[in-house]
């Protein structure tokens, strides 16, 4: 059974730095693009980030490029997204989900975990 | 980017009536090179994850009931539950993956 279990969320300020985790297991984890996908308190979906099978495709939405960094570990079968310069705007629940499609960035998401809440305030 | 408009933004359906969710994009999502639209379908029940429904804009998920159905092609879509149950509750949201990757803002579903 797949299984994709998020840590990591929290309360931070504005400004502050959090680093989530996504922790897969069910399926060969280095095979799949992994993403994460965000949404806002009684909001609709936004992508996030993505990342391919090996790391070698790494795209970001506009509202987080230059703040948050995706990465994995194949070898943990682990996924992680590092937020820096956390806004207002940015409080969420971040779901990671396994991506699948024909090539980098074209991704739908077949299965996700139920996310991690995080709250930036002062 | 794309941006996908869902209508309506609400719906009340009677059970076993058939519920319609259309999704537009502001440009085709229709790959001419391998002649598939780059559309998927979700269904997100309060408290939950998101669950994929429909993919390719037509092609039904693994375990999805067949009462679920999705159409279109190029800019406009249609999900389409033929005989609603009391458990398709929920809000549905369609995405595009031709480019970057952006969602609608989703239609609420309920009994009337």
């Amino acid at each position: 059974e797949v299984q994709l279990v998020e840590s990591g969320g929290g309360l931070v300020k504005p400004g502050g730095s959090l680093r989530l985790s996504c922790a897969a297991s069910g399926f060969t984890f280095s095979s799949y693009s992994m993403n994460w996908v965000r949404q806002a308190p009684g909001k609709g979906l936004e992508w996030v980030s993505s990342i391919s099978s090996s790391s070698s495709y790494i795209y970001y939405a506009d509202s987080v490029k230059g703040r948050f960094t995706i990465s994995r570990d194949n070898a943990k079968n682990s996924l992680y997204l590092q937020m820096n310069s956390l806004r207002a705007e940015d409080t969420a629940v971040y779901y990671c989900a396994r991506g699948l499609g024909p090539a980098a960035a074209t991704y739908y998401f077949d299965y996700w975990g139920q996310g991690t809440l995080v709250t930036v305030s002062s | 980017d794309i941006v996908m408009t869902q209508s309506p933004d609400s719906l009340a359906v009677s059970l076993g009536e058939r519920a319609t969710i259309n999704c537009k994009s502001s440009q085709s999502v229709l790959y001419s090179s391998n002649n598939k639209n780059y559309l998927a379908w979700y269904q997100q029940k309060p408290g939950q994850p998101p669950k994929l429904l429909i993919y390719w804009a037509s092609t039904r998920e693994s375990g999805v009931p067949d009462r679920f159905s999705g159409s279109g092609s190029g800019t406009d879509f249609t999900l389409t539950i033929s005989s609603l149950q009391a458990e398709d509750v929920a809000v549905y949201y369609c995405q595009q993956y031709y480019s970057t990757l952006t969602f609608g803002q989703g239609t609420r579903l309920e009994i009337k």
